[in-house]
């Protein structure tokens, strides 16, 4: 059984860069493309972008600027990374894995919190 | 990008009944729709992609249909299990974008 999950600190300050891990267990990512996506408190779903084992990745405009993914195929990993964040970026974050552009298989998500 | 508008945002239904979601394309995605349930505190559960196929374990009381621009969840007899916050998903275009979701909640 596939299975997603997220690691990370919860909080981070900000104008920093938050950073999380998605350990992949049941599948390897060599197979599937991976994605981030985020939803903030009561609000809607955004996708953040996706990766291929290969390092190859996609990601949304909107975020283009301060995302980075990339990937430890030794560890079955994938990673986010988002600079410069702001309260804007308080959120719910969530990784899965894609299959043919749809979400099949998600973590349990990860809360958050830009705060100073 | 694509915008995905949900309809109705909260949508009252009795057990039993029959719920009816819709899901509006500001373009073609064809049949690129996925739909997602959300329960508090979950992540999302994939229900239907292609528009119309039912996910693994997914049951048929969950139907999709449409394509282009209009699509519509059915719900044929709402279970208590089924009150939820529903998503639709477009993966024609990137970015990929998902509606604002409609809640189903009871009567």
């Amino acid at each position: 059984q596939v299975q997603l999950q997220e690691s990370g600190p919860g909080l981070v300050k900000p104008s920093e860069t938050l950073s999380l891990t998605c350990t992949v267990s049941g599948a390897s990512i060599s197979s599937y493309y991976w994605s981030w996506i985020r939803q903030p408190p009561g609000e809607g779903l955004e996708w953040i972008g996706y990766i291929y084992y290969s390092g190859s990745t996609n990601y949304n405009p909107s975020l283009k600027s301060r995302v980075t993914m990339s990937t430890d195929t030794s560890k079955n990993q994938f990673s986010l990374k988002l600079s410069s964040v702001t309260a804007a970026d308080t959120a719910v974050y969530y990784c899965a894995r894609i299959t043919g552009g749809y979400l099949g298989y998600w973590g349990q998500g990860i809360l958050v919190t830009v705060s100073s | 990008e694509i915008v995905m508008t949900q309809s109705p945002a909260t949508l009252s239904v009795s057990p039993g009944e029959r719920a009816t979601l819709s899901c509006r394309a500001t373009q073609s995605v064809s049949s690129n729709l996925a739909w997602y349930q959300q329960k508090p505190g979950q992540a999302p559960r994939l229900l239907i992609y292609g528009a119309s196929t039912r996910a693994t374990g997914i049951p048929a009381r969950f139907s999709g249909s449409g394509s282009g621009t209009e699509f519509t969840l059915t719900i044929s007899s709402l279970q208590s299990e089924d009150f939820a916050v529903y998503y639709c998903q477009q993966y024609n275009n990137w970015p990929w974008t998902f509606g604002q979701g409609t809640k189903v909640e009871i009567k």
